[in-house]
């Protein structure tokens, strides 16, 4: 089975500020998928940011970008300049890859960003 | 940008009873899922649905839940006889695995309360 874990319940950063989220994640498979989603407070879940775990290159969008670690099977997200509308839960997100595509999700960590 | 519609947003129904939750998946998007969230914990997988079936549904998708695509457009969730501990948001989703590392789309959620 796989397992998604986020230490972090709770985060706070300052406007403008970079902040990080950690992820760690367990399964035995070598090919999968790894996520991580926004739900703010309007209960949407909206993606963030994806990583491909056959890739060695972290991936980047916009503010965002993770420290993906295949070996310590880690997942980082960075969000740089801290914005208000960053204010909201984020999910770390498992996926394997193969049919069905059934996601595993952490527990969430809730960030609020302080004006 | 197209995205998946979910009604109604809030459902309130009396323990016993049964509720249908609708969702319309993006058009071209194949694998449907539905999953819930209990207020202030994970989001949890359900099921997810393939070609007209079930390809996996996790523990929570008991007997009393069941799922249907009763025609081209909508993907509907029924729960036979609500329990108290079936309130949660019920957020629906869609992926289209023709494209690799498709990742889910989700809609906004229905929330349910069974009093």
């Amino acid at each position: 089975a796989q397992t998604v874990t986020q230490s972090q319940p709770e985060m706070s950063v300052q406007e403008a500020e970079t902040v990080t989220l950690s992820c760690t994640y367990d399964t035995s498979e070598n090919n999968y998928y790894l996520f991580w989603y926004k739900q703010p407070p309007s209960r949407q879940m909206i993606l963030v940011i994806r990583q491909e775990a056959y890739k060695q290159q972290n991936a980047t969008e916009n503010r965002f970008s993770v420290n993906f670690q295949k070996a310590a099977k880690s997942f980082s997200l960075k969000i740089s300049d801290s914005q208000l509308g960053d204010t909201a839960m984020y999910f770390c997100a498992f996926m394997r890859a193969n049919t069905g595509n059934q996601f595993y999700f952490g527990t969430g960590t809730s960030l609020t960003v302080i004006p | 940008e197209p995205e998946v519609t979910q009604t109604p947003s809030h459902q309130v129904t009396q323990m016993g009873q049964e509720v249908i939750l609708r969702c319309v998946p993006i058009s071209n998007h194949l694998y449907f899922y539905w999953y819930r969230q209990i207020l202030g914990q994970k989001v949890e997988f359900l099921v997810s649905f393939y070609n007209n079936e079930i390809s996996e549904k996790s523990e929570i998708f008991d007997d009393q839940f069941s799922v249907e695509r009763p025609d081209g457009s909508n993907f509907t969730l029924k729960i036979r006889s609500t329990k108290l501990e079936d309130s949660a948001m019920y957020f629906c989703a869609s992926s289209d695995n023709r494209i690799l590392n498709s990742p889910l789309h989700f809609g906004n959620g229905t929330r349910l309360t069974v009093t």
